[in-house]
């Protein structure tokens, strides 16, 4: 089945310091990826997706492109700051069977970033 | 962005009593929701997933009959752990999905089974 590995953490960085999150995937079809970021206390957000190869999705200085041909879809920041601090979910998305009940999200297991000032 | 409340944030109960927990969208109408479980340091585990005025499908390897799930309406679904055991101390989240494709996600509940 479809599957989502990513790397473990916690990660512990400087501010300003640069940040990659490996995440790579299994998957039958040619599903849609995403990461979701959960931060203390709160639910899971979508932080940005990408549908198709080479799309690079982006938001709040954060990016992932999509790379069919190594199955993978690293979360990268330039710059992170303490409040980038929370847990990083990387996922894929598979219709599934049945078209009613698609986007099944596969999970990986999240990454704990903690960010020092 | 779109609010998905849970209640209660955590539960600690007795082994054989049964569990409900809520799950709210505050600020839109969902027509498909998610029950998903996660166990320390492992994935979320998608268990069921449910339309408006449709039964619940449940995931492979997920009881039906344990972990009752009812789509009451476009705003709330309810989890219901039934004869819990310690086994299915948990943190359970819940998801709604409203128009288009993104799904969001409450903050979870934490149960504990003694």
């Amino acid at each position: 089945g479809d599957s989502v590995t990513q790397m473990e953490g916690p990660v512990t960085l400087s501010e300003e310091a640069f940040l990659t999150i490996n995440c790579t995937y299994t998957a039958t079809g040619y599903p849609s990826l995403f990461w979701y970021v959960q931060y203390p206390g709160e639910g899971l957000q979508l932080l940005l997706k990408a549908t198709k190869a080479d799309d690079k999705g982006s938001n709040k200085g954060f990016e992932a492109t999509y790379r069919k041909e190594t199955t993978s879809f690293h979360l990268e920041k330039g710059s992170v700051q303490v409040s980038d601090s929370a847990v990083y979910f990387c996922a894929l998305s598979d219709l599934g069977l049945d078209m009613e009940y698609g986007n099944k999200l596969v999970f990986g297991a999240g990454t704990i970033l903690r960010v020092k000032s | 962005g779109a609010v998905v409340s849970q209640h209660p944030s955590w539960v600690i109960c007795k082994s054989g009593t049964s569990v409900k927990i809520e799950c709210r969208s505050l600020d839109f109408q969902a027509t498909t929701m998610f029950w998903y479980r996660q166990f320390p340091k492992q994935s979320l585990m998608l268990m069921a997933t449910s339309n408006e005025g449709s039964k619940a499908t449940y995931e492979q390897g997920v009881e039906k009959d344990k972990f009752l799930i009812n789509h009451a309406s476009l705003t709330l679904s309810t989890l219901t752990v039934t004869s819990a055991h310690p086994e299915d101390s948990s943190f359970y989240i819940c998801s709604h999905r409203g128009t288009g494709e993104t799904q969001y996600f409450g903050p979870g509940t934490r149960l504990l089974v003694l």
